[in-house]
Formats: structure tokens, C-alpha cells, sequence
């Protein structure tokens, strides 16, 4: 599976915008992104994924550079909840395995 | 409440013993995977089972044996463990083998195992 670049850690206010960055420049045509994120003590838990256009759902949004080789998960006004890691995962179309890298750990100050 | 359930939580055990971890999951998925979660480490994909069959085994231990009787139900056996095995261990199912369109893994909450 293609290789993902996250920053080890990040800090965000309390009902501030989040962005989290990921870079995959040697992501395929077929391979979609996956955010998972474990919070402490917790398995992991799915959060959004996406081919190549931009995607929404309750949690957060993913925006996809028109390139592909980078994306960004949004959180739009992060809770305390909200600390945890945040992982970015290739996996190719069919029968791709979730193998996850170091991720981000995102802390949010009160 | 993800549909995935581990027991036990918690589990201490001395070297020359066996346990097993259980695993089981009420969501009607029949892909069920074991996963490593060692200290500060990334999660280490250790099985992978499809239709109660194995289809892959990244290298584990034979001191470390799963077990799949049905697609709900997946055990991993434990036994002449070593103090590193030590580590969070995390059960998870999906609907169809692999992560694809529309097919999202759930986690359960992991067993912690501490070997003495």
C-alpha cells in the first residue's frame, strides 16, 4: 500500500477549525483515502474517506488536492472529544488492507 | 457502542499459561481481523479471516492461534507467552474483505494483555 505523510502532532483551541494534513504523492488511481482516529483508551473509528472529490458528513470534511497526492481532514469546530490520533490510510479498491502509520495526535486546549 | 465485542478487557498472564481473547461482532460482517497495538507503536494487522476462512497471517508467533468457528465469532489462543507480547490487542470486523467504496472497518474496544 502507498505511503502516508502526517505530522506526529498538533494543537487546537476548543471550537476552532481543525486541519490535518496528508501527504501521498505516490497515491494510485485506485487507491481511496481513509481517516480513522482512536481516541485514548479506544479502538479506532471511522471517520471519513474519499476518492478524488471533496466529502461531508457529520463528523468532518475531507478535501482532496485536485492532484491527489495530498488531503486534508476538517474538523470544523473541534470539541475535547475531538483529542485523539487521526490516522490517513491508503488502500487500493479491492480487498485493500487498513494498515495504519503513526498518525496525528491532536490535542485541543480548553 | 461500535457492534464489536471484546472479552475480557483486561487480561494478566504468566508465561506458561493459556487464555484466549473472544471476539464477536453483531453487525452481520463477514471479514473479521485481529490487529497489535504495542506501546507508542502504529496497530500491526495480525489476521485477517474471510467467510470463517484464514486468508492472512502477517508473520504472527505460532505461540499466537485464531480461531474463526463462524463469521460473529473470532478467538485468538494464547499461550508460552513472552513479557513483549504485552500489548493492546484489537478485534475488528467489516462487511466485505478489505476497505473498498462503501465497506468501513469497526473496531472493538481492544483487550489489554499484560504478560508476567
Amino acid at each position: 500500500d502507498a505511503k502516508t505523510t502526517q505530522p506526529n502532532s498538533m494543537e487546537s483551541n476548543e471550537e476552532e477549525p481543525v486541519h490535518l494534513p496528508c501527504n501521498h504523492s505516490t497515491i494510485s488511481g485506485t487507491d481511496y483515502i481513509h481517516w480513522y482516529r482512536q481516541l485514548p483508551s479506544q479502538g479506532p473509528e471511522y471517520v471519513i474517506h474519499g476518492l478524488t472529490s471533496n466529502v461531508n458528513n457529520r463528523m468532518a470534511s475531507l478535501a482532496i488536492a485536485e492532484d491527489r497526492k495530498s488531503s486534508t481532514l476538517i474538523l470544523h469546530r473541534a470539541t475535547l472529544r475531538d483529542a485523539a490520533v487521526y490516522y490517513c490510510i491508503l488502500t487500493r479498491n479491492q480487498g485493500g488492507k487498513l494498515i495504519f502509520g503513526q498518525g496525528t495526535e491532536l490535542s485541543v486546549k480548553p | 457502542e461500535t457492534g464489536v465485542t471484546q472479552t475480557p478487557r483486561h487480561l494478566v498472564m504468566g508465561m506458561t499459561n493459556k487464555k484466549s481473547l473472544k471476539c464477536e461482532q453483531h453487525l452481520g460482517h463477514n471479514a473479521m481481523y485481529w490487529y497489535k497495538q504495542s506501546a507508542k507503536k502504529p496497530l500491526e494487522l495480525m489476521f485477517v479471516y474471510n467467510f470463517k476462512e484464514q486468508t492472512e497471517n502477517n508473520s504472527v508467533p505460532s505461540r499466537f492461534s485464531p480461531e474463526c468457528p463462524n463469521s460473529s465469532h473470532l478467538f485468538l489462543h494464547l499461550h508460552t507467552l513472552q513479557p513483549e507480547d504485552s500489548a493492546l490487542y484489537l478485534c475488528a470486523s467489516s462487511q466485505a474483505l478489505g476497505v473498498n467504496s462503501g465497506n468501513t472497518i469497526y473496531f472493538g474496544e481492544g483487550s489489554w494483555l499484560t504478560v508476567v
